[in-house]
């Protein structure tokens, strides 16, 4: 199985600052990865995938990118309603594997 | 607008069978590229895969429970089935359903239906 560490685990960041998570395959997914985020009590929502594209009405705010191995998921200007938790999760092979999350918390 | 909606049991024994469902409209599962998913999330811990089912009626499991796991879909009903065979309180979790696209991206999720295993 396809391995994902995420990076880091927990985040407390202000509004208004850039915050960058980080994900790190086992081994080359070529691109095959994608970022989700959980709202508290929510189900997950599909942010990012193919590393870079944006899902349709995700705010422009978000941005990925990465290749072979290591990918980042980068919020620019962060905003009170991006308190939540973000997966990322390899769809390059069965069976498909999520990181274990960063938790992102305001300061 | 595509909107998913599991049922399930709520509680069930240790050693029992569980059955899910998944309840869909905005799409059909006979059309070509579409497909259903069904993962997991413990309560404060991270997501699992378990398996997925395409409009061709091709099936996908996690090999890490082996052969306890079942999908099948029921087109004409837009509905998706889950069964576990015997459960023990590692199951227990919310258990969500999720359209699935191109290269097994979630992108529209189920609010998902807790199940708790317990004698």
């Amino acid at each position: 199985d396809i391995q994902m560490t995420q990076s880091p685990a927990s985040l407390s960041a202000s509004l208004g600052e850039t915050v960058t998570i980080e994900c790190l395959a086992s081994e080359d997914i070529y691109s095959n990865l994608a970022w989700y985020q959980q709202k508290p009590g929510k189900s997950p929502q599909l942010l990012i995938y193919y590393a870079n594209s944006l899902n349709d009405g995700v705010p422009s705010r978000f941005s990925g990118s990465g290749s072979g191995t290591q990918y980042s998921l980068k919020i620019n200007s962060l905003q009170s309603e991006d308190v939540s938790i973000y997966f990322c999760q390899q769809n390059y092979d069965s069976p498909y594997t999520f990181g274990a999350g960063t938790k992102l918390e305001l300061k | 607008q595509v909107t998913l909606k599991e049922s399930g049991p709520g509680i069930l024994q240790p050693s029992h069978t569980l059955s899910l469902t998944c309840s869909f409209s905005g799409f059909s599962l006979s059309t070509y590229g579409m497909g259903v998913s069904w993962i997991r999330q413990p309560s404060g811990k991270g997501l699992e895969w378990l398996a997925s089912i395409w409009w061709n009626g091709n099936t996908y499991n996690n090999p890490s429970l082996k052969s306890r796991l079942t999908v099948s879909k029921d087109t004409s009903n837009n509905q998706a089935f889950l069964k576990v065979t015997s459960v023990d309180t590692a199951d227990t979790a919310t258990y969500y359903c999720a359209h699935t696209r191109g290269t097994t991206l979630f992108d529209y999720w189920g609010q998902g239906v807790m199940v708790t295993v317990s004698s």
